[in-house]
């Protein structure tokens, strides 16, 4: 099984600033890594998958990005709906898992 | 628009069964995989099972294999989870979601419901 290892697992930003969230796999992955965002009592949205492309209506401050087993989303300018717990998941071998998480808050 | 509509939980007790259904709406279901997750209290998200788009295919994750069925009723547009055996590490709330490809497994999700809490407990 794959391990995804989330940090930091909680990061704390105010509106406007940037900010970078990193997920590391356990093994190499080919780009098959996707993040998704989940606020409180709702279901996870899908942001990012292939490592880097946006999913279907996701505003262009946030972008994905790789570097061997590391991958990274970047949140350009802090919005208020954007604090929310966020998750990677590899996609690259059964079973499917996700990291920890890390929890977007506002300074 | 696409919806997914989950019922079916409440409280069991350990050792019993439940049978968790999911209403699709607003696409051709029968077109796309489906899967089963779950988030246990305060923690993170878990794949549970999923499903081909004419149920030739199913996958379970290990912790619940033998215990749990995945099945679809592409007719009446609906998923579901039979769980038996259930433990008080059950307790969750359980998520239907649609893979991302069409008529493939791309096993990245872009619509889910909102969810059924399941809770295992004497």
């Amino acid at each position: 099984e794959i391990v995804m290892t989330q940090s930091p697992a909680t990061l704390s930003v105010s509106p406007g600033e940037r900010a970078t969230l990193s997920c590391r796999a356990s093994q190499s992955l080919s780009s098959n890594l996707a993040w998704y965002q989940q606020k409180p009592g709702q279901a996870p949205r899908l942001l990012i998958y292939g490592a880097s492309t946006r999913a279907t209506g996701i505003p262009a401050r946030f972008s994905g990005s790789e570097s061997g087993t590391e991958f990274t989303l970047t949140i350009s300018s802090l919005q208020s709906e954007d604090f929310a717990v966020y998750y990677c998941q590899q996609y690259n071998n059964w079973p499917l898992t996700f990291g920890g998480g890390t929890k977007v808050e506002i300074k | 628009q696409v919806q997914l509509v989950e019922s079916g939980g409440g409280l069991v007790k350990p050792g019993g069964s439940l049978r968790l259904s999911c209403a699709a709406s607003g696409f051709t279901f029968s077109d796309y995989y489906m899967s089963w997750f779950r988030q246990a209290p305060g923690k993170g998200l878990e794949w549970v099972s999923y499903i081909s788009s004419s149920s030739d295919y199913t996958n379970y994750a290990d912790s619940v294999k033998g215990r749990f069925t995945i099945s679809r009723d592409n007719a009446k547009n609906s998923l579901y989870l039979q769980m038996n055996s259930l433990r008080a590490e059950d307790t969750a709330v359980y998520y239907c979601a649609r893979d991302y490809g069409y008529s493939s497994s791309w096993d990245i999700f872009d619509y889910w419901g909102q969810g059924t809490l399941v809770t295992v407990s004497s």
